[in-house]
C-alpha cells in the first residue's frame, strides 16, 4: 500500500507568479483534500475533490484552484502569489464518507514566496 | 461552526512521566474528534479518533484519549513519555464530508 506522495518538497517563487503543486493519493482512496499550514498554525482546509469535481471549499480566494484526475491524483494551483501564501501545503486522501473518516496526509510542499 | 482549542503552546515532560495534551472543542451535533502528530518537515500522522462508544479511545504508539462530553474535552494521554514522542500534536474535529478543523497545535518536549 503506497501512501500519499507530494511534489515538489520545496519551492521558492516570486510574488505575482503562479505555482502548481502535485499529489498522488493513497492507493484505493477516491477523495483528496488540500490544506494550508502557515508557520506556527494548524492546517486550514482549502478544498476537497471527489470524482474530479470540487466537493467543498474553505475560506480561500478563487486564485486557489485545483484538479483531480481519473487516477485520483490531484493538483493545487495558486495564481498571483502573495507573500502570505508562504506555507506548508498538505494533501490528504481518504475514502468518501462522513466526518468520522481519518485523513491520510502526505509530507507536504513547503512554498516560500519572496 | 466547529472549532478546537489547544490552550497550551508547549508541554514539557520528563521521560517516563505521564504526558497529557489538552483539547477542548465546540461543535453542533455529534463530535468526531481526532488527534494527529507532526514530526519536523513531515505531514500529519493519524493517532486516534473518537466517533462513538467508549469514552477512552486507544490509538497508535501507546497513546490514548479521553472524551468528556460535559467538559467538551478530548485530552490526549500517554502513561509514560518517550524522548521520541517529542513532536507537534494537533487536535481536530471532523465535519461535513471528511473535513477537519484543527487546533493550533501543541509542541511536546520530552526531556531525557
Amino acid at each position: 500500500e503506497t501512501g500519499v506522495t507530494q511534489s515538489p518538497t520545496h519551492l521558492i517563487k516570486t510574488r505575482g507568479q503562479q505555482v502548481t503543486l502535485r499529489c498522488s493519493s493513497q492507493s484505493g482512496h477516491n477523495t483528496v483534500s488540500w490544506y494550508q499550514q502557515a508557520l506556527g498554525q494548524g492546517p486550514q482546509f482549502i478544498f476537497q475533490y471527489y470524482r474530479e469535481e470540487e466537493n467543498g471549499r474553505g475560506n480561500f480566494p478563487p486564485r486557489f484552484s485545483g484538479l483531480q484526475f481519473p487516477n485520483y491524483s490531484s493538483e493545487l494551483n495558486v495564481n498571483a502569489l502573495e507573500l502570505d501564501d508562504s506555507a506548508l501545503y498538505l494533501c490528504a486522501s481518504s475514502l468518501v464518507g462522513g466526518a468520522g473518516s481519518p485523513l491520510h496526509f502526505g509530507n507536504g510542499t513547503r512554498l516560500t514566496v519572496t | 461552526a466547529q472549532s478546537v482549542a489547544q490552550p497550551e503552546d508547549q508541554v514539557n515532560v520528563a521521560e517516563g512521566n505521564p504526558l497529557t495534551v489538552k483539547c477542548t472543542y465546540s461543535v453542533s451535533g455529534n463530535p468526531y474528534l481526532f488527534w494527529y502528530v507532526q514530526y519536523p518537515n513531515r505531514g500529519l500522522q493519524f493517532l486516534l479518533k473518537y466517533i462513538t462508544g467508549d469514552n477512552l479511545v486507544k490509538g497508535s504508539y501507546g497513546f490514548e484519549a479521553e472524551f468528556n462530553k460535559s467538559q467538551t474535552s478530548f485530552h490526549l494521554k500517554k502513561p509514560s513519555a518517550l524522548v521520541s514522542d517529542s513532536a507537534l500534536y494537533f487536535c481536530a474535529v471532523g465535519y461535513g464530508n471528511n473535513r477537519l478543523a484543527f487546533g493550533k497545535g501543541n509542541q511536546v518536549v520530552v526531556i531525557p
